[in-house]
């Protein structure tokens, strides 16, 4: 069965430093990884996905973010944060052979002055 | 283009109420699907629809069914509404083909309360 762990609920960082979210999955083939951001009360909106080919991934907002495949990990970056930044962030996988995606718990950024 | 549309925002139910969450995309998507978001617990996967005519079960389906109308339309309906089915409740959308699904596209949601 698929699934993903986020293992930080809640991440405090301070406007322009920089920041990472960890996302690690189970998939039983190649896995499409995707990272979503949700703003309070809104929708999700895509970040950015990987489905092949350079294990580093370029998304929008300047976020980007490493497939490992030895580490079953995809984890989320970026250099410089911004206040807009604060929303909650959701890493999701899903397959070649599936309709399907499974989401992580989501991690909770707040961005501090 | 609205993308995903979902009515309505807001609702209060009673318990044993019975209601329909509607859902439609204008992208031309075969997929659709109706995910709840509980704190702490990210988007659990009520049921999807792969393609016109067809419905499968998600994570969490009891208490649920749902109607694929036509392509645009795909509704969630709590036949005895109870108060565990409190939850903000998100439709999405996307193309699938047989080498996998690909970004689904979220609706507003649509927050629910049961009293």
């Amino acid at each position: 069965a698929q699934s993903v762990t986020q293992p930080d609920i809640h991440i405090t960082v301070s406007e322009g430093a920089s920041l990472e979210l960890r996302c690690n999955y189970s998939y039983g083939a190649t896995p499409y990884l995707f990272w979503y951001v949700q703003s309070p009360g809104q929708g999700l909106q895509l970040l950015l996905k990987y489905f092949s080919g350079d294990t580093l991934v370029q998304g929008i907002k300047g976020f980007e973010a490493e497939f490992k495949r030895s580490q079953s990990s995809f984890n989320l970056r970026k250099p410089s944060v911004h206040w807009s930044d604060a929303a909650e962030y959701f890493c999701a996988v899903g397959g070649s052979n599936d309709y399907k995606l499974s989401f992580g718990a989501g991690t909770t950024v707040t961005v501090r002055a | 283009n609205a993308g995903v549309t979902q009515t309505p925002k807001f609702q209060v139910l009673k318990t044993g109420q019975s209601m329909t969450l509607q859902c439609a995309q204008d992208m031309n998507h075969n997929s659709m699907y109706w995910y709840r978001q509980d704190p702490g617990m990210g988007l659990r996967l009520i049921y999807y629809s792969a393609s016109e005519g067809t419905t499968d079960k998600g994570e969490v389906p009891n208490g649920y069914n749902v109607s694929r109308l036509n392509k645009r339309e795909f509704s969630l309906r709590l036949e005895s509404a109870a108060p565990s089915q409190t939850s903000v409740y998100f439709c999405a959308s996307t193309w699938t083909s047989g080498s996998g699904t690909d970004t689904q596209y979220f609706g507003p949601g649509t927050r629910l309360t049961v009293l």
